[in-house]
């Protein structure tokens, strides 16, 4: 089955950029997902990015994603205090299954 | 809004003591998911629907069962609640192929 890996943590100071990132290692995902996860709630979906793009943005988001080395990122500029929350990338596999990563706690200081 | 919904918010019930944890979706969605999320970890999918085909994942334990009896609501059972069952249970829609929305979670305690 599919692996999918974060980093655990990221602290950032408020309207610098975050850069989160994912590893995964199911080639045939089709798309790939971010959710942001706050404290006590369920998952809210970000972005998503298909397998054959490279790059999505949206807003304050970026996602980059290189095929090749099995890596996405997100990128969320100008961070506010509203963004500290946990954040999950998932590939999506067969049967429009999920496979989640463990998740990584961002942290955004004032 | 179209939503997902799931009642209670919270939930305490005693060790071995049946629970039923509730799941409503407003979105018309043929697909609904049931997925456990331990503290500090990523979610994991228990089962899911396709319209009315049940699937089970392979490690789901037998103490956990679903009931879908119509479109709009999907039930999650724990016939025998352990203390290792105490953890955020989540449920998700989405269409076919389509992208997952997820509701608020149910937190489970078990005493």
């Amino acid at each position: 089955g599919e692996d999918v890996e974060q980093s655990l943590f990221l602290s950032v100071r408020e309207g610098d950029s975050s850069v989160i990132n994912c590893t995964y290692t199911d080639s045939s995902s089709t798309y790939l997902y971010w959710y942001k996860q706050e404290p006590g709630a369920g998952l809210q979906l970000l972005t998503y990015i298909f397998s054959n793009m490279d790059m999505k943005q949206d807003q304050r988001l970026t996602v980059l994603l290189n095929k090749k080395d099995k890596h996405l990122s997100l990128r969320i500029a100008d961070t506010q205090t509203g963004d500290s929350a946990i954040y999950f990338c998932a590939g999506k596999a067969a049967g429009n299954k999920l496979t989640f990563g463990g998740g990584t706690r961002v942290l955004v200081k004032p | 809004d179209a939503m997902v919904i799931q009642n209670p918010r919270y939930q305490v019930t005693q060790f071995g003591k049946p629970v039923t944890l509730s799941c409503s979706q407003t979105l018309n969605h043929n697909v609904m998911y049931w997925y456990q999320q331990k503290s500090s970890q990523a979610p994991k999918l228990l089962f899911h629907y396709y319209d009315k085909d049940f699937n089970n994942e392979a490690d789901t334990p037998d103490n956990f069962q679903s009931r879908r009896p119509n479109t709009s609501f999907c039930f999650l059972d724990i016939r025998s609640p352990g203390l290792g069952d105490a953890a955020m249970y989540l449920c998700a829609t989405s269409p076919r192929g389509g992208e997952q929305f997820f509701g608020p979670g149910t937190r489970l305690t078990v005493l």
